[in-house]
């Protein structure tokens, strides 16, 4: 596609469900990032893909968030037992190569109640 | 581990001021650096990527500079809009970390 898409936009779930969050990069980037924004801060990063393995999942919170990219394209971030706390924005972006410029989706809201 | 700082935190200036943010960083061994614009419910915008061996980039009435050894970049605006408003964030690429964004309002 022209640009990162994210899917859905918003997502409102009950304390304690399981949530998967779609990523698809920019076509023949290598490199995939997950980010974490909360309102009036940066985007804070939670892992990075190259290719289909995970390059550096240091930013994961704890074991509740795991990432997949098995065919080295689409992302999805998985949630599970969420909490209130997990609410925000969750963005992606894709590069052409690792360190590279950033484009960015729109994002995925998380709203849990 | 590589911490980003931007100041101020907000800044409201009338229309037509040239205005200067500004993006610190604590490891100086940064490999690209990247600024975005962000609206509000928006994703973030690329505005200009200076890579290690760049000392600045221009785009239109942007200009970003990075200084690596002070540990700094700055993003030029000239000639200020009120739709420039919005926040404005860096990003050190090697290491994955993000300011907290400079909240710009151009009044009219």
């Amino acid at each position: 596609g022209a640009g990162v898409s994210q899917t859905p936009s918003n997502k409102v779930t009950e304390k304690g469900k399981y949530v998967e969050l779609r990523c698809d990069p920019i076509s023949g980037h290598t490199a995939l990032y997950w980010y974490r924004q909360s309102l009036g801060q940066g985007p804070e990063f939670l892992i990075y893909f190259q290719g289909t393995g995970a390059a550096d999942d240091s930013g994961l919170p704890n074991d509740r968030f795991f990432a997949v990219r098995p065919e080295g394209s689409v992302s999805t971030l998985k949630i599970q037992r969420t909490e209130r706390g997990d609410s925000a924005v969750y963005l992606c972006a894709s590069s052409p190569d690792p360190a590279g410029e950033l484009f960015f989706g729109e994002g995925s809201r998380l709203t849990v109640l | 581990k590589q911490e980003v700082t931007q100041i101020p935190a907000a800044l409201s200036v009338p229309e037509g001021e040239n205005l200067v943010l500004n993006c610190s960083f604590t490891d100086s061994a940064i490999y690209n650096l990247q600024w975005f614009r962000q609206d509000p419910g928006k994703g973030l915008t690329s505005l200009l990527l200076i890579q290690s061996s760049q000392r600045e980039q221009t785009s239109g009435r942007l200009n970003a500079s990075l200084d690596k050894s002070s540990g700094r970049s700055t993003l030029y605006i000239a000639a200020s809009q009120p739709g420039d408003s919005a926040t404005y964030l860096c990003a050190v690429l090697s290491d994955m970390r993000f300011g907290a964004g400079t909240r710009l309002t151009v009044k009219p």
